[in-house]
């Protein structure tokens, strides 16, 4: 079966620290993977979604960059972190020919 | 642009009252309808999915539905527990190819009394 890990499960950072979250996905290859955002009281919303290795589609302007360097691998990472990057973070996968989405278990990220 | 609302937001009931949660979305051109859950602090755990060809699901207690041409979800519980205490998110997925046409309500946090 299909397994997908995040780490950490938990991070507080100082503001202008750099990021780096880890995404992994288990039991499946070519998967489309996510990074998601849910902040406090606020529906998911998209990051960024990768359809191959090397391959980063950004859905909105911001200080978050993505990275696919393996099939199964997706990094969330910044530069310099801003109090605005506090939130969850989710990463999922789905396959291309079953449209149905899994999550990982999240990141609560900090920023202080 | 789709936009997927879900009614009430918050919804607390006894323990062993059937329940249903809504879910309406604006767009009916959709390729399937999702039901997740999640608890707090966690990751979002897939209960339901319904292909746009479909009337419903079922898993166990739960029952999800679609009314494509009305724009409506519902997801019934049947004899609530307080394990079933959690957030319930839907999501549809658009016709459109691309990645990026899945689209969530804000959810509804369910409460079970003991």
């Amino acid at each position: 079966s299909q397994t997908i890990h995040q780490w950490p499960a938990t991070l507080v950072q100082p503001v202008g620290s750099p990021l780096s979250l880890e995404c992994t996905v288990e039991g499946t290859s070519n998967p489309n993977l996510y990074w998601y955002r849910q902040a406090a009281g606020r529906g998911l919303q998209l990051l960024f979604y990768s359809v191959g290795i090397g391959q980063i589609s950004s859905e909105v302007p911001q200080n978050l960059s993505a990275s696919r360097p393996q099939d199964r691998q997706f990094i969330l990472s910044s530069k310099k972190l801003l109090l605005s990057d506090s939130g969850f973070y989710l990463c999922a996968w789905r396959t291309a020919s079953y449209n149905e989405q899994f999550f990982g278990p999240g990141t609560r990220l900090t920023v202080l | 642009k789709q936009e997927v609302t879900q009614i009430p937001a918050a919804l607390s009931v006894p323990e062993g009252e059937n329940l249903v949660l809504n879910c309406s979305f604006t767009d009916s051109a959709i390729y399937n309808l999702q039901w997740f859950r999640q608890d707090p602090g966690k990751g979002l755990t897939s209960l339901l999915l319904i292909q746009s060809s479909q009337r419903e699901q079922t898993s166990g207690r739960l029952n999800a539905s679609l009314d494509k041409s009305s724009g409506r979800s519902t997801l019934y519980i049947a004899a609530s527990q307080p394990g079933d205490s959690a957030t319930y998110l839907c999501a549809v997925r658009l016709l459109q190819t691309g990645a990026n046409n899945l689209f969530f309500g804000t959810g509804t946090r369910l409460t079970v009394i003991p």
